[in-house]
């Protein structure tokens, strides 16, 4: 069975960086054509694809917001992590990581982290 | 970035009606383009991907069709659990998801 669940701060102030974990079970990174997304959702709004690392270790990027992202997992290939610097407002949503076996078709999703910005 | 432009926003129907939300690119996708559901409280949950292909799992009164700038996602006979936000999403370059289509059951 195929798990993914996303870990975070909760609540983290503005010009801070926000720290996301993704651990999954169910299926390894290390497959051929794997990867993990990052997408978010503002409260009622629609999503937004931000970032992804694929089994090979390559990663990619929301071009708007590729500055401040960055995307890793750990050696065990268990576990994806993204970072986002200097937070605002706006980056308040809900923040979830989703598994493809081919490439942005994202058939596994965690059940989301909520994620406030305030100060 | 590729913009795309779901219609319409809000959608009424009654069980048993057949049912279609559209979803239009600013630019050619080449039919890189994904449906997913999202019930409140909930993970979206991937339909069809690359324009027509039904996920395992998902009943076959879903399809999927389009080319080029413009897809249709068809539900054929609308059921109770149908209800929900519906999202496209596009992958033909950096992926981007369709303002979404609410779908009330009347």
């Amino acid at each position: 069975q195929v798990t993914l669940k996303e870990s975070g701060p909760g609540m983290l102030q503005p010009s801070k960086t926000l720290s996301l974990t993704c651990s999954f079970s169910g299926f390894s990174l290390s497959t051929s054509g794997m990867v993990v997304s990052w997408i978010r959702q503002p409260s009622g709004k629609s999503l937004e694809w931000l970032a992804a690392i694929d089994w090979d270790g390559d990663k990619y990027y929301n071009p708007s917001l590729k500055s401040r992202l960055t995307v890793s997992k750990n050696t065990s290939n268990t576990q994806v992590f993204l970072k986002i610097t200097s937070v605002d407002i706006a980056d308040t949503a809900t923040y979830y990581c989703a598994r493809s076996r081919q490439l942005w078709v994202m058939d596994a999703w965690g059940q989301g982290a909520s994620v406030t910005v305030s100060s | 970035d590729i913009q795309m432009t779901q219609s319409p926003s809000l959608l009424s129907a009654s069980v048993g009606d057949r049912v279609t939300i559209n979803c239009k690119a600013s630019q050619n996708i080449n039919k890189y383009l994904n449906w997913y559901q999202q019930k409140l409280g909930e993970a979206p949950k991937l339909l069809i991907y690359n324009t027509n292909n039904l996920q395992t799992g998902i009943p076959s009164r879903f399809s999927g069709s389009g080319s080029g700038t413009d897809y249709t996602l068809t539900i054929s006979s609308l059921q109770p659990e149908d209800f929900g936000t519906y999202f496209c999403f596009q992958h033909n370059s950096w992926p981007t998801f369709g303002s979404g289509t609410k779908l009330e059951i009347k």
